[in-house]
């Protein structure tokens, strides 16, 4: 079964600082690992994935992860954080391979940003 | 094109009745799934259907239950509200390439 821990459940950094949520995934298969973002008030929304391929992902919004096996992590970050950026975050896993297409989502880390 | 649309976006009830929530998926999306998001708690999977047949549950009571429809939409009724039920829960639909659009959620509080 896959699970998915996110390290940190509120993230502060200051506008123009970098981003970094941290992602660790467990999977007894090849995974594919997704970050999703979630605004006050509002469903989940779908900053980028990871499938096979290229392991440095680029998402929207300047956004972008790493995907490293060796770590089994999927971290994300972001150059400069901007005030829009607010928002909770979640990272998460889903095994194709081993037949379970069911997404498994960490807790979430709500990032603040300030002025 | 829509996307996943939900309905109602909020609804009220009290302990002991019955809710049902609904779920419009994307245009020609199989999957639809469930989640619980109550506060403090994250997300909670819930329900798991595609192509009209349930196929996988979270760790809920059998009070929580849904069907998905011929056109693949969908439905989740909650039995016997209890306060704790209170939370946003959200749906999202899949075309089988294990990537979830998320619809806007529904409100649910049990007062």
């Amino acid at each position: 079964a896959q699970s998915v821990t996110q390290l940190g459940s509120h993230v502060s950094v200051s506008e123009g600082a970098l981003v970094l949520l941290r992602c660790n995934y467990s999977s007894s298969v090849p995974p594919y690992l997704f970050w999703y973002v979630q605004y006050p008030n509002q469903g989940l929304q779908l900053l980028l994935k990871y499938t096979t391929g290229a392991t440095l992902v680029k998402g929207i919004n300047g956004f972008e992860a790493e995907f490293k096996k060796s770590e089994t992590s999927f971290h994300l970050t972001k150059p400069s954080a901007h005030m829009s950026d607010a928002a909770e975050y979640f990272c998460a896993v889903s095994a194709p391979q081993g037949g379970s297409e069911k997404l498994v989502f960490g807790k979430g880390t709500k990032l603040t940003v300030n002025p | 094109e829509a996307g996943v649309t939900q309905s109602p976006t909020h609804l009220i009830k009290t302990r002991g009745q019955q809710a049902t929530l609904r779920c419009s998926p994307i245009s020609g999306h199989t999957s639809v799934y469930w989640y619980q998001q109550a506060l403090g708690l994250g997300l909670q999977f819930l329900l798991w259907y595609d192509e009209g047949e349930e196929r996988n549950r979270g760790n809920f009571p059998p009070r929580f239950s849904g069907r998905q429809f011929p056109n693949y939409s969908s439905e989740l009724n909650v039995n016997a509200l209890e306060l704790e039920d209170s939370a946003l829960y959200l749906c999202a639909s899949s075309p089988r390439a294990r990537e979830a659009f998320f619809g806007q959620g529904t409100r649910l509080t049990v007062v």
